[in-house]
């Protein structure tokens, strides 16, 4: 049983260069999430997914696109990489009632754009 | 929403007893409170979630008084291996992100 599993862990990009992430969860749980954390600061909701085939934009969903064809997978993609976008990126999923057992967050993905 | 305020940073030693405040005065009826416990390269990890009065775990304690504007995260004799930052949110125990909100961490730091 593997969780949230992201990839890549780590990527480099050149700015205006494109890329994807992907979050994959086999705990069959109906909401995911991806989030940026930068130095210092907290976590910043991106977009979320509260079913396959549904997306929704969070608090800093610009410069992002996401998709969730699938249940089990929830894509995150860099159109055309910034510098501002150089961050620490987590998925994160949950069951629809969520009220005892919280978040479950993936490992990361170390984001740098030169 | 609810504003989140915790402090920045804490030391401690190990075999002590750490309380993290947080306040959360916007705090709405619906609402519960989560904790989440983060360590450098990893994704946080939900430690507890309660609504009122005091919760507790093999992990923690949490305690709300009666009125919710804040909550304490008691952590029972530490070790160097909680050196981590604390998280607190607070949001529909049901989901729903536009009404999850992390603040900004706690950094506890504890020493031999």
């Amino acid at each position: 049983n593997a969780g949230v599993t992201q990839t890549p862990k780590f990527r480099v990009l050149k700015t205006g260069q494109s890329m994807t992430l992907l979050c994959a969860q086999d705990m069959n749980h109906e909401y995911m999430y991806w989030y940026r954390q930068d130095p210092g600061m907290g976590l910043r909701l991106i977009h979320y997914s509260v079913g396959e085939g549904t997306t929704a934009k969070g608090e800093v969903p610009d410069g992002y696109n996401v998709s969730r064809l699938k249940k089990q997978n929830f894509l995150l993609g860099l159109e055309s990489a910034a510098p501002s976008q150089t961050s620490v990126y987590f998925c994160a999923t949950h069951r629809a009632q969520s009220r005892v057992y919280g978040y479950t967050f993936g490992s990361g993905t170390r984001l740098t754009v030169v | 929403l609810a504003k989140i305020t915790q402090p920045i940073s804490m030391d401690s030693y190990e075999g002590q007893e750490v309380n993290i405040t947080c306040s959360h005065n916007n705090i709405a009826t619906n609402d519960y409170i989560t904790w989440y416990q983060q360590f450098p390269s990893q994704g946080p990890r939900f430690i507890i979630q309660g609504y009122k009065t005091k919760v507790t775990n093999e992990v923690a304690s949490l305690f709300i008084p009666a009125d919710r504007k804040s909550s304490t995260l008691s952590l029972p004799r530490v070790s160097l291996s909680d050196t981590a930052v604390y998280y607190c949110l607070v949001g529909e125990g049901s989901g729903g992100y536009n009404k999850l909100i992390f603040g900004a961490g706690t950094r506890l730091a504890v020493h031999p």
